[in-house]
């Protein structure tokens, strides 16, 4: 079975950095596209990165400069550190694997999830 | 940068009935579209992808269509379980990234 754990969540202060988690079953990180979603309290989906299997990266223009997204090919893990947290920050962090469209020759859609870790900006 | 606008923002309507969701583009993203549904304290789950083609273990009430600009997600006989918040969504090419809808609420009327 296919499965993203997310973890690393927590209660941080403005100006704090916190490292989110992504543990992976069933999939190799390393050989896919892999990104964070985040969901503000109420809110709708808001896209925050991604790393290709190639390694390349890609950011938001919200956290670009203060989050840094990364995987551990050993221990079959990504991860998302971020620093400078903001209030606006707080959110609900998504996993998720992009599947790759042989026709468009990019990673399209999200079609496995983890069920994300709650982050709170908050002194 | 693409933006998505979704309508209507809320959709009653009772199980059984048919739901027509809407999603329009600001330009056009071709036929690189698809569409989730989110329950309540739950993950988002892909239900369309490239515009119409259903994901794995999607009921076929579930159906998309559209190209270019204006996209349109049809559940055909709302179960009860259908009840939730749709999302559609995008990818950029430049800058490189992904644009999520504000989401139309499905709710029983």
């Amino acid at each position: 079975e296919v499965q993203l754990v997310d973890s690393g969540g927590g209660l941080i202060q403005p100006g704090g950095s916190l490292r989110l988690s992504c543990a992976a079953s069933g999939l190799t990180v390393s050989g896919n596209y892999m990104s964070w979603v985040r969901q503000a309290p109420g809110k709708g989906l808001e896209w925050v990165s991604i790393i290709y299997s190639g390694g390349s990266t890609y950011y938001a223009d919200s956290v670009k400069g203060r989050f840094t997204i990364s995987r551990d090919n050993s221990k079959n893990t990504l991860y998302l550190q971020m620093n400078s947290l903001r209030a606006e920050d707080t959110a609900v962090y998504y996993c998720a694997r992009a599947y790759y469209s042989h026709r468009s020759g990019y990673p399209e859609a999200f079609d496995i999830w983890g069920q994300g870790t709650m982050v709170s900006v908050s002194s | 940068e693409i933006v998505l606008t979704q309508s209507p923002a809320t959709l009653s309507l009772s199980p059984g009935e048919r739901a027509t969701l809407s999603c329009r583009a600001s330009q056009s993203v071709s036929s690189y579209l698809a569409w989730y549904q989110q329950k309540p304290g739950q993950a988002p789950r892909l239900l369309i992808y490239d515009a119409s083609n259903r994901a794995t273990g999607i009921p076929a009430r579930f159906s998309g269509s559209g190209s270019g600009t204006d996209f349109t997600l049809t559940i055909s006989s709302l179960e009860p379980e259908d009840f939730a918040v749709y999302y559609c969504q995008q990818r950029s090419s430049w800058p490189p990234g992904y644009t999520f809808g504000q989401g139309t609420k499905l709710q029983i009327k």
